[in-house]
């Protein structure tokens, strides 16, 4: 079965720092690949998405993920990290079976804060 | 465009009670999802509709139903609230094409519903 593993509940980093939030993540055709973002009392907007070709993919606010199919990951980072990056981070991954395309699977999230 | 639209923002109600959370989506989307968030639980999927006529089954569907209205809206009936049903509800859709599978998975969400069952 599918499925996508965020290393990590809570991740907290201090502002200007690397912020590295992990996804790993299993499918037996090739992923098409998801990172939402879901601020407080909000709901959860796309911050980059890999498909097809190239492997590095940018995204909204500085962020971007490297697809690295040989370790199955699909890592986010953002250089030097903003107070306003405080927020839930969702990876997630398209459903491969016929039966559940249609759908996204989801890891548990993990919550980022920024120390000033 | 306003996106996704999810009435009410709000909602208590006590055990037994029914109620129906409202989704629309001025997109032209084919597929409309339900989920609810809990806390250390990420999103878990209630029910999805893929197309307008077509309802499924997502990984908690127990206490709930669903109705496709047509293509803009997709409803979620609580028939007897549980404290379990407490959560935060969001609706989502997608534009998915049979004809061009890809990268039309993006997931559109709307602000969420809270509920508390008392």
């Amino acid at each position: 079965a599918q499925s996508v593993t965020q290393l990590g509940s809570h991740v907290s980093v201090s502002e200007g720092a690397l912020v590295l939030l992990r996804c790993n993540y299993s499918s037996s055709v090739p992923p098409y690949l998801f990172w939402y973002v879901q601020y407080p009392n909000q709901g959860l907007q796309l911050l980059l998405k890999y498909t097809t070709g190239a492997t590095l993919v940018k995204g909204i606010n500085g962020f971007e993920a490297e697809f690295k199919k040989s370790e199955t990951s699909f890592h986010l980072t953002k250089p030097s990290a903003h107070m306003s990056d405080a927020a839930e981070y969702f990876c997630a991954v398209r459903g491969a079976q016929a039966g559940n395309n249609r759908k996204l699977i989801w890891g548990l999230g993990t919550s980022l804060a920024v120390n000033p | 465009n306003a996106g996704v639209t999810q009435t009410p923002k709000f909602q208590v109600l006590k055990t037994g009670q029914s109620m129906t959370l409202q989704c629309a989506q001025d997109m032209n989307h084919n597929s409309m999802y339900w989920y609810r968030q809990d806390p250390g639980m990420g999103l878990r999927l209630i029910y999805y509709s893929a197309s307008e006529g077509t309802t499924d089954k997502g990984e908690v569907p127990n206490g709930y139903n669903v109705s496709r209205l047509n293509k803009r809206e997709f409803s979620l009936r609580l028939e007897s609230a549980a404290p379990s049903q407490t959560s935060v509800y969001f609706c989502a859709s997608s534009e998915i094409s049979v004809a061009r599978p890809g990268p039309f998975n993006e997931q559109f969400f709307g602000p969420g519903t809270r509920l508390t069952v008392l």
